[in-house]
């Protein structure tokens, strides 16, 4: 039972444009949201997350958007980058930044020159 | 500054044996989280080490156990492997009451033939 779903396995956009990755939830008792970015052969890094408290995270050219009643959430980069070619996970908790992370299948982004 | 350092980062065993892998968190990190990261799959909690004792545990078997020392470092190990064990391994940090993300290191890739 997937309880992080990122339905999408790849997106590919060109550069300058607009990415926006999708995440859907299931499990009601997370509160706390990641996203972070893979590249081949190192481990994945912290990008940006949301509470559940907020519907907005901005940081630079990074926003994650959080729709508690429908449990998606979304990660928008603008403008994007091919240094933004990685894979991104999406990730969840329930008890602060020291929980036990759940973690979607991932989304491998690829930007056009 | 280093961050986590994992070892080795390629493995090859065979079906049966026995795998130890190590860990060094980031400095000034308490918390060690191990994962299991499947071909195509995203990262999969294990268990999570705080104060040499493992305080939260994922849905995996009893042959896969750890540790922790008094320096904070870590080890996973994984009795009577199976093929299907074969995954990237990753190790994660963090600080109890700290608000800070997890880091992760690059992996230790393990092969069961």
């Amino acid at each position: 039972d997937q309880q992080v779903k990122q339905n999408s396995p790849s997106l590919s956009v060109q550069e300058g444009r607009i990415s926006i990755l999708n995440c859907d939830y299931t499990n009601s008792m997370f509160d706390y949201f990641l996203w972070y970015k893979k590249y081949p052969a190192e481990g994945p890094t912290f990008l940006i997350s949301i509470s559940s408290i907020k519907d907005k995270n901005e940081d630079g050219r990074f926003t994650v958007f959080l729709n508690k009643s429908a449990k998606h959430l979304s990660l928008h980069i603008v403008p994007s980058q091919p240094g933004d070619s990685a894979v991104y996970f999406c990730a969840a908790g329930d008890t602060g930044a020291n929980s036990k992370l759940t973690f979607g299948k991932g989304i491998t982004l690829s930007v056009r020159p | 500054d280093a961050g986590v350092t994992q070892s080795p980062t390629h493995l090859i065993k065979t079906r049966g044996q026995q795998v130890t892998l190590r860990c060094s968190p980031k400095s000034g990190h308490d918390t060690v989280s191990w994962y299991q990261q499947a071909l195509g799959q995203g990262p999969q909690f294990i268990f999570q080490y705080y104060e040499e004792e493992e305080r939260q545990r994922g849905n995996f078997p009893d042959r896969f156990s750890g540790h922790q020392f008094p320096n904070y470092s870590s080890e996973l190990n994984v009795n009577a492997l199976l093929l299907g064990d074969s995954a990237l391994y990753l190790c994660a940090s963090s600080s109890q009451g700290s608000d800070e993300k997890l880091f992760f290191g690059s992996g230790t890739q393990l092969s069961v033939l």
